[in-house]
């Protein structure tokens, strides 16, 4: 079956830990892309990926890192630098970047809790 | 200003009943809108596009104002199935990334 996969789907973390977060997709898709959701707020995209090797970071980057040494993945770190981690991490992936008539497709996310 | 604003509900309707919601955008320049649906604790799902001339899939037509610039999606005969928040997304042409709005909760009861 074709489509994105994320995991873990539920991940607790130590304050001051790293933690990665795993996105694999099989859809052939160029484009990749992080969001970070919290509760009563919009999808906040994080980093984003247009070919290998290459990403950039989108309006909340501050404490995550990203690569893209695959077409196929693009794990996203949560260092401890992040300050308020806690939230619902979705992965999703596009064709192109973010061409205006290109839907993109999201993975199933992770729920990060810090504890 | 919010770059995309929706009403966040919830809107609790009967089965059957029709409901519709709008969402407004702040960008005049954007050019593409979509409607994503997002069960509980799930991934947001694209419910349909919306064109300039408006669309209709089954029970569920969304229209665009662009001299408004609103968005608006209607469900006719509501089913319990449709219970789920409704996110309004547009393109901004602006740094080419799409914009979500917060989500707009409807709750469908028997």
């Amino acid at each position: 079956d074709g489509g994105i996969t994320q995991s873990p789907k539920y991940l607790f973390r130590k304050e001051g830990q790293n933690v990665t977060l795993s996105c694999e997709q099989n859809l052939n898709h160029d484009a990749m892309y992080w969001y970070r959701q919290d509760p009563g707020q919009g999808l906040r995209l994080i980093y984003y990926s247009q070919i290998v090797n290459d990403f950039q970071k989108g309006d909340i980057a501050e404490g995550y890192s990203v690569s893209r040494e695959k077409k196929e993945s693009f794990p996203l770190t949560v260092t401890s630098a992040q300050k308020n981690p806690t939230a619902f991490y979705l992965c999703a992936s596009s064709i192109v970047l973010a061409d205006s008539t290109d839907t993109q497709y999201f993975g199933p996310g992770t729920r990060l809790t810090v504890l | 200003r919010k770059e995309v604003e929706q009403d966040p509900g919830p809107f609790n309707v009967p089965e059957g009943a029709t409901v519709a919601f709008n969402c407004t955008y702040s960008n005049s320049a954007s050019q593409s809108f979509f409607w994503y649906r997002q069960d509980c604790r799930k991934e947001p799902k694209l419910l349909m596009s919306v064109y300039s001339s408006g669309n209709e899939d089954g029970r569920f037509t969304a229209q665009l104002n662009r001299a408004s610039q609103y968005i608006s999606l209607l469900i006719r005969d509501s089913k319990l199935s449709d219970s789920a928040t409704y996110l309004c997304v547009v393109h901004m042409e602006y740094g080419n990334k799409l914009v979500f709005g917060a989500g707009t909760i409807l709750r469908v009861k028997s």
